[in-house]
């Protein structure tokens, strides 16, 4: 069984840093791209990174990019997101996503980074 | 950059079909990818490459995809299928290639 367990989330002052991880489990996480989506309260699904699965090739969205960096550690079956820099705008849900062509094959739960003082 | 239009909401009563659709620009010569969230819950893929179905996916999920428009269908409609819906497609057109979901639409069962 696929399993993605997202943690690291939490509150953070605006201007601060945070760093998500995504345990992988239940298949060759080396083997897919891994994706991370956010979802602010109430709000749609709005596309952030993207790693390769060998983690050669990163892609950002134009909200993110030079703030975060995404990253993954195949020995450990982990996928991190580092964000620094962060604006109240980036509060959200951040989903850890198995991608498999063009799409999220698989979805973590999800981990609540809120950007307050 | 490619924009994805849903209605905001649609409205059905159980046993009839629901149709949310998914517009975007010639959006009939990509694939499109549909998920279904409900209230507190994590995405979950229903329908990819504009009409295929994930494994345990009842059959009355459905989609189909021509010109300027994407359907999702969901035929004899339960109340369990009351949740968010977003569409989603990869664009190379724009120089900023990326991921595009809509809006997405709240499937609401009378």
């Amino acid at each position: 069984e696929v399993q993605l367990v997202e943690s690291g989330g939490g509150l953070v002052q605006p201007g601060g840093s945070l760093r998500l991880s995504c345990s992988a489990s239940g298949f060759t996480f080396s083997s897919y791209a891994m994706h991370w989506v956010r979802q602010a309260p109430g709000k749609g699904l709005e596309y952030v990174s993207a790693i390769s699965s060998n983690g050669g090739s990163t892609y950002y969205a134009d909200s993110v990019k030079g703030r975060f960096t995404i990253s993954r550690d195949n020995s450990k079956n982990t996928l991190y997101l580092q964000m620094s820099s962060l604006r109240a705008e980036d509060t959200a849900v951040y989903y850890c996503v198995k991608w498999w062509g063009g799409y999220g094959a698989y979805w973590g739960q999800g981990t609540l980074v809120t950007v307050s003082s | 950059s490619y924009v994805l239009t849903q209605p905001p909401s649609v409205s059905v009563a159980p046993g009839q079909t629901a149709r949310i659709t998914c517009g975007g620009n010639n959006i009939g010569s990509k694939s499109v990818h549909w998920y279904q969230q409900k209230p507190g819950q994590a995405p979950v893929l229903v329908v990819y490459d504009d009409s295929d179905r994930p494994s345990g996916i009842p059959e009355r999920f459905s989609g189909s995809n021509s010109g300027n428009t994407a359907t999702l269908t969901i035929s004899r409609v339960e109340a369990g299928d009351e949740a968010d819906y977003y569409c989603q497609v990869w664009d190379s057109s724009s120089d900023h290639p990326g991921w595009v979901f809509g809006g997405g639409t709240k499937l609401t069962v009378l």
